[in-house]
């Protein structure tokens, strides 16, 4: 299976801030990466597909970009609203695996 | 617009056998591809397996082979996910969730709301 690898596992950050979390693929998976959005207690949340299309209805401070085995989300201008789990996932196999999570945490 | 309803939570001995269910409304589900996915608590999401329409099979992740049966009943709109043989590692949320495309890209989108399975003896 293709492995999904994320960094940073966990962050601290303040409203207003612009941060990015990576994902790395064991191998290339061209540009079937999606990200999600997972708080607490809720299911998670599709953001980002195709690594760069943005889901309909999700702010446009959000984005993502990359290919091959590199991939970033970037979120301009933190929201309380976005302290949350973050989470990548291949798409590029049938075998649909996902990164372990990036937990965005209030500084 | 489509939603997924799941089965009540469920409390499991070692050993035994659980079977979730998530019924699909607002599509028709031969149209669709139900996958599961798992969360243990304060861990991460796990992908255990769906129906991939392309190859018309059922695919399951490696570490779940053998013991978990995904299953779609079109006639009810209905996905089911059993696994055997549980122990207290299996304890999760289990989520189903549809496999979505626009040519070429998928995505799972939308999730059923969980299911709570605890294994305890």
């Amino acid at each position: 299976d293709i492995q999904m690898t994320q960094s940073p596992s966990s962050l601290s950050a303040s409203v207003g801030d612009r941060l990015t979390i990576t994902c790395r693929a064991s191998q290339s998976i061209a540009r079937y990466l999606n990200w999600y959005q997972q708080k607490p207690g809720k299911a998670p949340n599709l953001l980002i597909y195709g690594a760069s299309s943005l889901q309909s209805g999700v702010p446009s401070r959000f984005s993502g970009g990359g290919s091959g085995t590199d991939f970033t989300l970037t979120i301009s201008g933190l929201q309380p609203e976005d302290f949350a789990t973050y989470y990548c996932q291949q798409t590029y196999s049938n075998r649909r695996t996902f990164g372990q999570g990036t937990k965005v945490e209030i500084k | 617009q489509v939603q997924l309803l799941q089965s009540g939570a469920e409390v499991k001995k070692p050993g035994a056998s659980v079977k979730v269910s998530c019924n699909v409304s607002g599509y028709i589900l031969t149209e669709l591809s139900i996958h599961w996915v798992r969360q243990a608590p304060g861990k991460g999401l796990e992908w255990m397996g769906g129906f991939d329409p392309e190859d018309g099979e059922t695919i399951y992740a490696q570490k779940f082979q053998g013991r978990v049966t995904i299953t779609e009943d079109t006639s009810t709109d209905t996905g089911h996910m059993e696994l055997t043989s549980l122990s207290s590692e299996d304890t999760a949320v289990y989520y189903c969730v549809l496999d979505r495309h626009l040519v070429p890209f998928n995505w799972f989108d939308p999730w059923g709301q969980g299911t709570l399975v605890i294994v305890s003896s």
